[in-house]
């Protein structure tokens, strides 16, 4: 299994500016994924991370509005830049391990933009 | 591509009863299942995994879920439900040999246990 942590675990940020979130890994892991879930809703792939390349996103997200960094095998940040109150959103990391791959969750950050 | 459907946006039932939270998916290939649960103000905690071997998986918690190739899907069952129990639940799935590709997700079914 994986521990993952996140920071900040919740913030609550002014419309036009950015937020950083971090992300934490036990162990060495190749991918990282960045998911949203919006109120009430599902998780949505934002991006994937692979250590020493750059994150491939999924469609209707793009690096200018969510960069995101991955410079070693353990951490990973995901930023989301000139936000607006749509952004509201629970932000979540996750990895692949063990085995068969398989997925483990950080506790998520709780973003709230006013 | 692979998608999961769960069917119920909500489900109710009364502590001690068991409760069935419905999930059908699509995927090439053999499938590779989850379960999470995601508590208030939580991240998402594992519950099951359905990779091969018995079609009846037991995971946390006293959950169990029943794979069904010919219907595709991946009920997730409780014998006798508790009221802490109550959350929100979710369903996954990817191909089985499709490396270390991401999970697609349903859009999640909450759980309702009244006492």
């Amino acid at each position: 299994s994986a521990v993952i942590s996140q920071k900040p675990s919740r913030d609550i940020c002014q419309r036009g500016t950015s937020l950083t979130i971090q992300c934490q890994v036990d162990s060495q892991v190749t991918m990282m994924f960045w998911y949203r879930q919006q109120p009430g809703q599902s998780l949505t792939l934002i991006a994937t991370a692979n250590q020493g390349s750059e994150a491939t996103y999924e469609s209707g997200f793009v690096i200018d509005k969510f960069p995101i960094s991955r410079p070693n095998l353990t951490f990973s940040t995901l930023t989301v830049s000139n936000m607006s109150p749509e952004d509201s959103s629970i932000y979540l990391c996750s990895v692949g391990a063990g085995r068969h791959n398989e997925q483990f969750f950080g506790p998520g950050t709780r973003l709230t933009v006013l | 591509a692979q998608s999961v459907a769960q069917p119920e946006d909500q489900v109710n039932v009364a502590e001690g009863n068991p409760l069935t939270v419905k999930c059908t998916y699509s995927v090439s290939g053999n499938p590779y299942l989850f379960w999470y649960v995601q508590y208030p103000n939580r991240g998402l905690q594992f519950l099951l995994k359905y990779i091969t071997g018995d079609n009846l998986v037991k995971g946390s918690y006293g959950f169990e879920a029943e794979f069904n190739k010919s219907q595709t899907s991946f009920h997730l069952k409780k014998p006798s439900a508790l009221v802490s129990d109550s959350a929100l639940y979710f369903c996954a799935v990817r191909a089985l040999n499709s490396g270390n590709t991401p999970l697609v997700f349903g859009k999640g079914t909450r759980l309702s246990v009244i006492a």
